[in-house]
C-alpha cells in the first residue's frame, strides 16, 4: 500500500491567498484526520471525518479554514484568506474503524509570506 | 479532561546508552497508550502501543508498560543509536480510531 498521500509537500505563498492542502487516505481505511504542527503549540488536531462525514470540527481555529471529503479517498483543507500565523506542516492521517493506529502522511510544509 | 503529559526535551545521550522518556496520562476512562515517532521531515508512526493495564508494548528495542496504578506509559530503550534520534509522543485513544490525544512530544538526540 502507499500509504497516506498529501499534496503538495511544500506550500509558498503570499499573505490574503487561498491554500488548498490535499489528502488521499489509505485505501479502506474510514476515518481521516487534519492535524497542524508547529513549535510553538505542537501538534493540534483540526477535524476529522468518518465515512466522509466531518464529526469534530473544534480544533479548526477559525472561519478561514474549512475542510471536505466528497469521497472515500480524498479530503482537502482550505485557508482563504491564508495569514503569516498559519505557516506550519500539516499533517492528514489516517485510521481503520476498530483499529486505534492512526497512519500518518508525509505532510505538508505551508509558508505565509 | 483526558490528557498526556511527557517529559520536556530535548533529551542528548550517547550511542549505547539506556533510554527512558516519561509519559503519564489523565483519562476518565481506560484508555489505548501509544508511542509514535518522527523522524525528520516524515509525519509521525506508531512504535507500539499497549491496550490494557499491565501489558507492555515493544518494537525495534523499545519498550513501554501500561501502568494504571501511576497512570504511567514510560518509553524505555536498553542502548540507543545514531538512527533513534527523532521526537517522540506519547498518546492516549478510547477506541475506534477517533480522536487521539498525543503528548506535546520528547526529542531525543543520540550523539556517536
Amino acid at each position: 500500500d502507499a500509504g497516506v498521500i498529501q499534496s503538495p509537500r511544500h506550500e509558498v505563498t503570499e499573505m490574503g491567498q487561498e491554500v488548498t492542502l490535499r489528502c488521499k487516505p489509505i485505501s479502506g481505511h474510514d476515518y481521516l484526520f487534519w492535524y497542524r504542527q508547529t513549535m510553538m503549540r505542537g501538534l493540534e488536531l483540526l477535524i476529522y471525518f468518518n465515512n466522509n462525514v466531518p464529526i469534530d470540527d473544534s480544533g479548526m481555529p477559525e472561519d478561514r479554514f474549512s475542510a471536505k471529503m466528497p469521497n472515500a479517498s480524498f479530503s482537502t483543507l482550505k485557508i482563504q484568506p491564508s495569514e503569516p500565523r498559519d505557516s506550519a506542516v500539516y499533517f492528514c492521517a489516517s485510521s481503520l474503524g476498530g483499529s486505534d493506529t492512526q497512519y500518518f502522511g508525509p505532510g505538508t510544509r505551508l509558508t505565509v509570506l | 479532561g483526558d490528557s498526556v503529559t511527557q517529559m520536556e526535551g530535548p533529551v542528548t545521550l550517547s550511542e549505547e546508552a539506556f533510554l527512558t522518556i516519561n509519559c503519564t496520562y489523565t483519562a476518565t476512562g481506560y484508555p489505548s497508550l501509544f508511542w509514535y515517532v518522527q523522524y525528520p521531515g516524515e509525519g509521525l508512526q506508531l512504535l507500539l502501543k499497549a491496550t490494557k493495564a499491565d501489558d507492555k508494548g515493544s518494537n525495534k528495542g523499545f519498550e513501554a508498560t501500561y501502568r494504571k496504578e501511576t497512570t504511567s506509559f514510560h518509553l524505555e530503550k536498553g542502548s540507543v543509536q545514531v538512527s533513534d534520534s527523532a521526537v517522540y509522543f506519547c498518546a492516549l485513544t478510547f477506541g475506534g480510531g477517533f480522536k487521539t490525544i498525543f503528548g506535546a512530544g520528547t526529542r531525543l538526540f543520540v550523539k556517536a
